[in-house]
């Protein structure tokens, strides 16, 4: 099973929004709903922002968003803040009843 | 307070065995399905094998499939990861990582929604 695809790193000034992208197949976010985005800071262990492509669990700031399009899963960051910098990970459910995550973006706040 | 700590990371021999624990409190540990994650220095996550709640159910990522088995106790509140013929590759910090429950839908989703802190494990001659 390979790991999903993602932009190395995504950049934007305060305020502004961006987006990351997490491809993957037919087999994994293409057929099932349970992609997930994890936010980890230097240092820090990975927290869940986003579960079942757009729910956000509780005490997540509404600024997260998740959507999906075909094999292609997203993270929308609105109103980009300084303590939004940190890596960003996907995870998908797959055919093969295992999960994968993507390598990881780098979110900079210019 | 959901609370998760891992234990039994270490240095140990290619080819050797050792076993995780990761000790639940906070919430009805018998009611979640439970996963170990890995993460190698300067890598991204990697999941390891997934529980369900009652045990009756696991699942593991090929590169481990016949060498680790998952288990859990939850008359401990205890989730174990038994990991044999250890590999360099496989030195990493292994996080136990609970599933979560949407209140509105009122289902146990699949993330892993609450991590530990990590236990580390390097696999070294």
């Amino acid at each position: 099973q390979s790991a999903l695809t993602q932009p190395a790193s995504v950049s934007g000034p305060p305020g502004q929004s961006i987006t990351i992208s997490c491809t993957g197949t037919t087999s994994d976010i293409g057929t099932y709903n349970f992609v997930s985005w994890y936010q980890q800071s230097p240092g820090k262990v990975p927290k869940l922002v986003i579960y079942d492509v757009h729910k956000r669990p509780s005490g997540v700031s509404n600024r997260f968003s998740g959507s999906k399009s075909g094999n292609t899963a997203s993270l929308t960051i609105s109103g980009l803040q300084t303590e939004d910098e940190a890596d960003f990970f996907c995870a998908s459910y797959t055919s093969d009843k295992i999960f994968v995550f993507g390598g990881g973006t780098k979110v900079t706040v210019l | 307070q959901v609370h998760l700590v891992e234990s039994g990371g270490g240095v140990v021999q290619p080819g050797k065995s050792l076993t995780l624990s990761c000790e639940a409190s906070g919430f009805s540990f018998s009611k979640y399905g439970m996963h170990w994650v890995r993460q190698a220095p300067g890598r991204g996550p990697e999941w390891v094998a997934l529980i369900y709640y009652d045990g009756s159910n696991k699942y593991y990522v090929d590169s481990v499939k016949g060498r680790f088995t998952i288990s859990r106790d939850n008359s401990k509140n205890t989730l174990y990861l038994q990991m044999n013929s250890l590999r360099a590759e496989d030195s990493a910090i292994y996080y136990c990582a609970s599933q979560g429950y949407d209140s509105s839908g009122s289902y146990y989703y699949y993330a892993m929604d609450v991590w530990g802190q990590g236990t580390t494990v390097t696999v070294s001659s």
